[in-house]
């Protein structure tokens, strides 16, 4: 089994419409979640943490469920900015601080 | 804004060849790390670095790789004598503290091994 499992898209969005996606990992002790962006060839960039009482930044929402281990990102209002592949992240905590475990990502296109 | 800079965007080399990946990260962080993305394939760890000395390393950071932090900015990543496998995209990293500390990535450095 993977450690972090992505659906790969893509997702197809108008404009405007809302998206969401998850991720599930298989490591129980993992400690640290996050959501990073991708644009094609580039860098991954930070979109947000995830914490186990879910958080918000704007229009995006991130909620993590221990139980069934799995993170899951919502998108609303989409605009044509957020097109880009969303990398769910997962670092194992103790015996590997800073390992940062990748998804494949999920592909997201938001259309006019 | 404070961002991790890399050097070179591109490098093309002859396999067997040595190259050398640099990287400047941002000035108070701590923990560097390395990480490489074949074409199409997910973003793989390779190696963290504290206190100048390796914490962690994955199996594909083999006898071929090391790093270094040559003086106070740089830190470096070498290959000995490239394969054509090694032909990535190689991002550096770092953060102020370990385990949970957000992560920033550099631009990197498009590698291709001819």
């Amino acid at each position: 089994r993977k450690e972090v499992e992505q659906d790969p898209g893509p997702f197809n969005v108008p404009e405007g419409a809302t998206v969401a996606f998850n991720c599930t990992y298989s490591n129980s002790a993992s400690q640290s979640f996050f959501w990073y962006r991708q644009d094609c060839r580039k860098e991954p960039k930070l979109l947000m943490s995830v914490y186990s009482s879910g958080n918000e930044d704007g229009r995006f929402t991130a909620q993590l469920n221990r139980a069934s281990q799995y993170i899951s990102l919502l998108i609303r209002d989409s605009k044509l900015s957020d097109s880009a592949t969303y990398l769910c992240v997962v670092n194992r905590g103790v015996g590997s601080w800073g390992k940062l475990q990748f998804g494949a990502g999920t592909q997201v296109v938001v259309t006019p | 804004e404070p961002e991790v800079t890399q050097t070179p965007s591109h490098q093309v080399t002859q396999m067997g060849q040595e190259v050398i990946l640099r990287c400047v990260p941002i000035s108070n962080h701590l923990y560097f790390y390395w990480y490489r993305q074949i074409l199409g394939q997910k973003v793989e760890f390779l190696v963290s670095f504290y206190n100048n000395e390796i914490s962690e390393k994955s199996e594909i950071f083999d006898d071929q790789f090391s790093v270094e932090r040559p003086d106070g900015s740089n830190f470096t990543l070498k290959i000995r004598s490239t394969k054509l496998e090694d032909s990535a995209m190689y991002f550096c990293a770092s953060s102020e503290r370990t385990g949970g500390g957000t992560q920033y990535f550099g631009p990197g450095t498009r590698l291709l091994v001819l």
